[in-house]
């Protein structure tokens, strides 16, 4: 199974600042047949599940704000919040799909400073 | 729109069994491959299984901690995804979300419903 870290476990950041949330894999999860990174994060607030935030690395989910970027290949992945507004107070997941089973990394939780 | 509505949790003894039920709606649910996340109280997420469209022949997958005891079902006529669950755990215990995978990135949630195994 691919095992995925995160760092750090959570973060205090002031508004308008940014967040940077790093996610680490076992092993490659660079597709070679597409270069694509199978790789993929979620937010997740208090008494709601998941919302999808970022697929393939980088690629953003349809109505989700650009202050959200993913970056990264093969093994290291960040997800950076550019400029944090209140309402990304939420626990953050980053998530391989190269094998199954399909695993999740800890979460990172982000708040207000 | 795309709806998730699970259906089923809620509380059996250790060793029982329980099915959950997940109806589907807003997209082509005979093409879609459904699966099932799990989240234990205050802890992370964890993929429990999937099952592909029958067009990518409709096989399951499953992690290691429930392969043998839990069995992931659909009926494409009914837009509908079911998770058989038998001897069941204390460990099992945990919001069970249904979900939609694209290429395996979890695109769509449901609200979740809540197993709980204890005696």
């Amino acid at each position: 199974d691919i095992v995925m870290t995160q760092s750090p476990d959570s973060l205090a950041v002031s508004l308008g600042e940014r967040a940077t949330i790093n996610c680490k894999s076992s092993q490659s999860v660079l597709y070679s047949s597409n270069n694509r990174n199978n790789l993929a994060w979620y937010q997740q607030k208090p008494g709601q599940p998941p919302k999808p935030l970022i697929y393939w690395a980088s690629t953003r989910e349809s109505g989700v704000p650009d202050r959200f970027s993913g970056s990264g290949s093969g093994t290291d992945f960040t997800l950076t919040i550019s400029s944090l507004q209140a309402e990304d107070v939420a626990v953050y997941y980053c998530q391989q799909y190269y094998s199954n089973p399909l695993t999740f990394g800890p979460g990172t939780k982000v708040d207000i400073k | 729109e795309v709806q998730l509505v699970e259906s089923g949790g809620g509380l059996v003894k250790p060793g029982g069994s329980l099915t959950l039920s997940c109806a589907a709606s807003g997209f082509t649910f005979s093409d879609a491959w459904m699966s099932w996340v799990r989240q234990a109280p205050g802890k992370g997420l964890e993929w429990v299984g999937h099952i592909k469209s029958h067009g990518h022949g409709g096989t399951t997958d499953y992690v290691d901690p429930v392969r043998g005891r839990f069995a992931i079902s659909r009926d494409d006529s009914k837009n509908t995804v079911s998770l058989q669950m038998n001897s069941l755990k204390t460990e099992d215990t945990a919001v069970y979300y249904c979900t939609t995978e694209f290429h395996g990135a979890i695109n769509n949630w449901g609200q979740g419903t809540l197993v709980t195994v204890s005696s």
